[in-house]
């Protein structure tokens, strides 16, 4: 059975980076798309990017600019860095296996979520 | 402001049948990307219920069946239980994000 967990700090300060990580056991992080996602607190959820097992980046437009996913297959982990946060930024970060059906991803699996606060 | 609209809240009687929308446009659904649908209770990570515009999962009763027509997309319901009461996302491609856009989310409350 697949599993996620995301790990890193909980609270980030205003304009510093966000960094987390997530672990996948229990299959290999080929042949998928590697998944961030974000919801914050009482609202829907929010793409953040993704990353194909080949290396290839996804990012949400709003978000390039400060966005970086990476993947370590020896690992089998992959990393979300979002530079200079602002409250708005203040979410349960999620990481997602994707699989695709006709081209369009979907997530099968999921970590439980990490709150990341931002806040001085 | 979500690229899939969906109604905010929607509710039925145990038993009773309860579908919810998601419209689209020409950006996602309209162009022809399938439609999946999730299932998120309080405090958890969401659960996908129907992929590919229609298939269900292994485990996921066959209560829940999804469609699609045009610009938009449906999830129904049937012989609701107190279980079922929890938020619902649709998600598809849409091509103005050049990757994966949801619905904001309806609540369903089993009455």
């Amino acid at each position: 059975q697949v599993q996620l967990q995301e790990s890193g700090p909980g609270l980030v300060k205003p304009s510093e980076t966000l960094s987390l990580t997530c672990s996948v056991s229990g299959g290999s992080i080929s042949s998928y798309y590697w998944t961030w996602i974000r919801q914050p607190p009482g609202k829907g959820l929010e793409w953040i990017g993704y990353i194909y097992y080949s290396g290839s980046t996804y990012y949400r437009p709003s978000l390039k600019s400060r966005l970086t996913i990476s993947l370590d297959t020896s690992k089998n982990q992959f990393s979300l860095r979002l530079s200079s946060v602002t409250a708005a930024d203040t979410a349960v970060y999620y990481c997602a296996r994707g699989d695709t059906i006709y081209g369009v991803a979907y997530f099968d699996y999921w970590g439980q979520g990490i709150l990341v606060t931002v806040s001085s | 402001q979500s690229v899939l609209t969906q109604p905010p809240s929607v509710s039925g009687a145990p038993g009773q049948r309860v579908t919810i929308s998601c419209t689209g446009s020409s950006s996602n659904i309209g162009a022809g990307y399938d439609v999946h649908w999730y299932k998120q209770l309080p405090g958890t990570a969401p659960k996908v219920l129907i992929y590919g515009n229609r298939n269900r999962p292994s485990g996921v009763p066959d209560r829940f069946s999804g469609s699609k027509s045009g610009t938009s997309a449906s999830l129904a319901i049937t012989g609701l239980q107190a279980e079922d009461e929890a938020d619902y996302y649709c998600q598809s491609y849409d091509r103005s994000l050049s990757g994966v856009g949801f619905g904001g989310g309806t609540k369903l409350t089993v009455l």
